[in-house]
């Protein structure tokens, strides 16, 4: 089974911190993504990346970056964490494109 | 700009009736793919169905049926007999050819099925 793995299921940091989400899958996938998930707005990507170091902006890349140092993993980073990006953030990859994405259980990320 | 709309905030119906969850999509681009996916109350997103532009065959899958009409630009979902482990929030999603690897989610259904 494709298992992609986020590091926590819920996280609660304060404003200004710089934040971490990580993310591993096991199926040696070339795309990963980052989408946040709100009521209302259904899933919005922030950030992907087609190979390892390359990443491609989303729809809402503001006050995100991300790190893809090795293959499997794909890391989203809040540079200083405000209130606004309170949300779930959910992980996923595909092997090509227009390929079936293989999604992670969510990070519910609360800032305060 | 791509664009996809689930008007359906949310349903409840109960159990052993059939529903239709709808989606209705915008794209300009002529190949495009179409996709279903259901979120359980555990988080993870699970697929359904990928459906490319050229192909307007409706599918069927055990209880779960898509109904794909380029002429509305439609994409609709059919649950038969719904059962209670169908409850779950329900996105339709859409990729266009020239924006590869960029998904555009509607905002989700949610599905309650009542015993």
């Amino acid at each position: 089974d494709v298992k992609v793995t986020q590091s926590s299921r819920y996280l609660v940091k304060r404003t200004g911190e710089k934040v971490f989400l990580e993310c591993v899958q096991d199926m040696d996938h070339e795309n990963m993504f980052w989408y946040r998930q709100d009521p209302g707005l259904g899933l919005r990507l922030i950030y992907f990346s087609y190979d390892v170091k390359m990443k491609e902006k989303g729809d809402i890349p503001e006050g995100y970056s991300v790190s893809r140092e090795k293959k499997e993993r794909f890391s989203l980073i809040l540079e200083s964490a405000s209130t606004n990006q309170t949300s779930m953030y959910l992980c996923a990859s595909s092997p090509t494109d227009r390929d079936e994405a293989f999604f992670g259980q969510g990070t519910r990320l609360t800032v305060v | 700009a791509q664009k996809v709309t689930q008007a359906q905030t949310e349903i409840s119906v109960v159990e052993k009736e059939d529903v239709t969850l709808d989606c209705v999509y915008e794209t300009r681009d002529t190949t495009y793919y179409l996709f279903w996916y259901k979120q359980p109350p555990s988080g993870e997103l699970v697929f359904l169905i990928r459906r490319n532009s050229f192909d307007e065959q409706n599918e069927i899958s055990g209880r779960y049926s898509w109904n794909f009409q380029k002429s509305t630009s439609s994409f609709n979902f059919t649950i038969t007999a719904s059962q209670v482990v169908d409850s779950a929030v329900y996105f339709c999603a859409l990729e266009e050819y020239g924006s590869a690897r960029q998904l555009t989610f509607g905002s989700g259904t949610q599905l309650t099925v009542l015993p």
